[in-house]
């Protein structure tokens, strides 16, 4: 079964750090890209970024709100793909999901999603 | 700020025809392929329709997508309750190098 579970999330206040992780199965791994999406309280989705395949050199892209605060990683050896988040403000305060991107239905679709975990920016 | 426009809200009984609109641009829906995503209420969002107008495995037909220029359409036939949901549309915009997601619809069945 295809699944993703995303973990990690919690209270965090105003510059602080938190690292979430997405575990990834069910797929080959190293052919998966895996996004980040967010969605804050009552909004719609915006893209985070995206960790290429192994197989497809694994480069990162970022939205422009995240550049420079955020990174996204994979570790292999746990099918476990991580969003590092660094120097959060209020804005970030969202649901965080992963996703596949492209694995079964076409390049660029987000075809696969985790459960999501909460992520509160809070002095 | 979202660079695709959706309609807030859109409804109708059971039965009946919906229709959702996205709009966009050169950079992004002109170019690409756009993709449609329901998110009903407290889950996460799901691929609902593919490469403009493709369905994924075990989506029902009565949903339905079509694209001209830059726009595209989501149509949702025979409306049931279980259709309840906000819908969103989303794309690569080769401007911003991102992914750009429509600024979403939710769907009511009255």
């Amino acid at each position: 079964e295809m699944q993703l579970v995303d973990s990690g999330g919690g209270l965090v206040k105003p510059g602080g750090s938190l690292r979430l992780s997405c575990e990834v199965s069910g797929f080959t791994f190293t052919k998966t890209w895996v996004s980040w999406v967010r969605q804050a309280p009552g909004k719609g989705l915006e893209w985070v970024g995206r960790i290429r395949s192994e197989t497809d050199g694994g480069a990162t892209e970022y939205a422009a709100p995240v550049k420079a605060r955020f990174t996204i990683s994979r570790d292999g050896s746990k099918h476990t793909v991580h969003l590092q988040m660094n120097s959060l403000q209020s804005e970030d305060t969202a649901v965080y999901y992963c996703t596949t991107v492209g694995y079964n239905y076409g390049s660029e679709s987000f075809d696969y999603w985790g459960q999501g975990t909460l992520v509160t920016v809070s002095s | 700020q979202s660079v695709l426009t959706q309609p807030p809200s859109a409804s109708g009984t059971p039965g009946q025809r919906v229709t959702i609109s996205c709009s966009g641009s050169s950079s992004n829906i002109g170019r690409n392929y756009v993709f449609w995503y329901q998110q009903p209420p407290g889950a996460a969002p799901k691929l609902l329709i593919y490469r403009n107008d493709h369905r994924p495995s075990g989506v029902p037909d009565r949903f339905s997508a079509s694209k001209s220029g830059t726009s595209v359409s989501l149509a949702i036939s025979s409306l049931r309750s279980e259709d309840e949901a906000d819908y969103y549309c989303s794309t690569w915009d080769d401007s911003l190098s991102a992914y750009v997601f429509g600024t979403g619809t939710k769907v009511a069945v009255l």
